[in-house]
């Protein structure tokens, strides 16, 4: 298996801030990387994929980077609906799966 | 539309096996690229993906649970079953199924999930 590490797992921010979440493969995955937004009782959302891409209907201050086996969500200027919890998923090798990270939670300082 | 809803017993007995149908609508399952993951997440916990089908019924499945696992599609063009066999407390999540899209394979959307509880 493919195993994913995102790092913090917990984050205390403020309305405003710019906030990078990282995530790490274990083996390289070229830019097969995906992240979602998850917020308490609902199903994640898409905000970005192929490592760069943001989906359709996800606000610009949203962005990700990275190739290979490191990546990064930024959020530039949080605002109060960013506060969620942010997965990153590879899904580089059909065959062995699609990993997801950890999580890291994102919480109002 | 695209929708996806999963259907299924909210409560199993350990050693159960669970069967869970996820019904799907505004795309084809026989769509070139498209496909349907199964992913769960213990309640307070992170999300652990559990199995895939695609359109030419290519399917992977969690090294951890692979034993436990099928996938499949359903007589009706538009379902996927998953069946998780000898089924344990530990086992007790909201389970979700997802559409697969694109030629990167990331999940575009998610069905509302729903809680199975494992309990004697």
């Amino acid at each position: 298996d493919i195993q994913m590490t995102q790092s913090p797992s917990s984050l205390s921010a403020s309305v405003g801030d710019r906030v990078t979440i990282t995530c790490r493969a274990s083996q390289t995955i070229s830019t097969y990387l995906n992240w979602y937004q998850q917020k308490p009782g609902k199903a994640p959302k898409l905000l970005i994929y192929a490592a760069s891409s943001l989906q359709s209907g996800v606000p610009s201050r949203f962005s990700g980077s990275g190739s290979g086996t490191d990546f990064t969500l930024t959020i530039r200027s949080l605002q109060p609906e960013d506060f969620a919890t942010y997965y990153c998923q590879q899904t580089y090798s059909t065959p062995l799966g699609h990993t997801f990270g950890q999580g890291t939670k994102l919480e109002i300082k | 539309q695209v929708t996806l809803k999963e259907s299924g017993p909210v409560l199993v007995k350990p050693t159960e096996t669970l069967t869970l149908t996820c019904t799907v609508s505004g795309f084809s399952l026989s769509n070139a690229r498209m496909g349907v993951s199964w992913i769960r997440q213990p309640p307070g916990k992170a999300l652990e993906w559990l199995a895939h089908i695609f359109s030419n019924d290519g399917k992977s499945f969690s090294t951890s649970l692979k034993s436990r696992l099928t996938v499949s599609k359903g007589t009706s063009k538009s379902q996927v079953v998953l069946t998780m066999a000898n089924m344990d407390p530990v086992d007790t999540a909201t389970y979700y199924c997802a559409r697969i899209s694109g030629v990167t394979g990331e999940i575009d959307y998610w069905g509302q999930g729903t809680l199975v509880t494992v309990s004697s």
